[in-house]
């Protein structure tokens, strides 16, 4: 059974950091391209980032480009997402998402974690 | 970057009702196109992917089609367990970038 368990959501004051983890099991983690989507509270879903494979490749949306950075550790099953410089407009539950075929980084989702909240606020 | 747009926002239909979403995206994405539910409280799930191929274990009320910039989710005969909100995505290149939603509930 494919399972994604996120963990590190928190409330932290603006301009903080925060460091997300999604750990993963059912599945050959290191065959899949994975992302983390956001949702703010009643929003629609927001892609954040993605991280091919191996981790050469990343990409980011432009709301969190310079301050988010994607990683993975394929030896212990696990994606991070490591925030800087927090804002009040990234409150949101974030999501890990796992690509839907292997070793392509045009991805779409076909299992999602229950999501961890961050809450941005002084 | 490719933006996406869904209409409508909202919509209110009787059961056993066809229902038809629309997704737009400003360029050409070929069918790189994600259709998602998702129920409220819960996570999204994936219907369609390739514009117009069902997931697995999702039933055949619904239904995707289009190609390039123009893209449609049809639900033949809407069920009270459809009572969601549907997204689509866009995954040629990054950004991978979802629609706005549409809502959809039961008159």
């Amino acid at each position: 059974e494919v399972q994604l368990l996120e963990s590190g959501g928190d409330l932290v004051q603006p301009g903080g950091s925060l460091t997300l983890s999604c750990a993963v099991s059912g599945f050959t983690f290191n065959n899949y391209a994975m992302s983390w989507v956001r949702q703010a509270p009643g929003k629609g879903l927001e892609w954040v980032s993605v991280i091919s494979t191996g981790g050469l490749s990343t990409y980011y949306a432009d709301s969190v480009k310079g301050r988010f950075t994607i990683s993975r550790e394929n030896s212990k099953n696990t994606l991070y997402l490591q925030m800087n410089s927090l804002r009040a407009e990234d409150t949101a539950v974030y999501y890990c998402a796992k690509s839907a075929i292997t070793g392509t980084a045009r991805v779409y989702f076909d299992y999602w974690g229950q999501g961890t909240l961050v809450t941005v606020s002084s | 970057d490719i933006q996406m747009t869904q209409s409508p926002s909202s919509l209110s239909a009787s059961v056993k009702d066809r229902v038809t979403i629309t997704c737009r995206a400003s360029q050409d994405i070929n069918n790189y196109l994600a259709w998602y539910q998702q129920k409220p409280g819960k996570v999204p799930k994936l219907l369609i992917y390739s514009a117009s191929t069902l997931q697995s274990g999702v039933p055949s009320r619904f239904s995707g089609s289009g190609s390039g910039t123009y893209f449609t989710l049809t639900i033949s005969s809407l069920q009270p367990e459809d009572v969601a909100t549907y997204y689509c995505q866009k995954y040629n290149t990054a950004p991978l970038t979802f629609g706005p939603g549409t809502k959809v509930d039961i008159k």
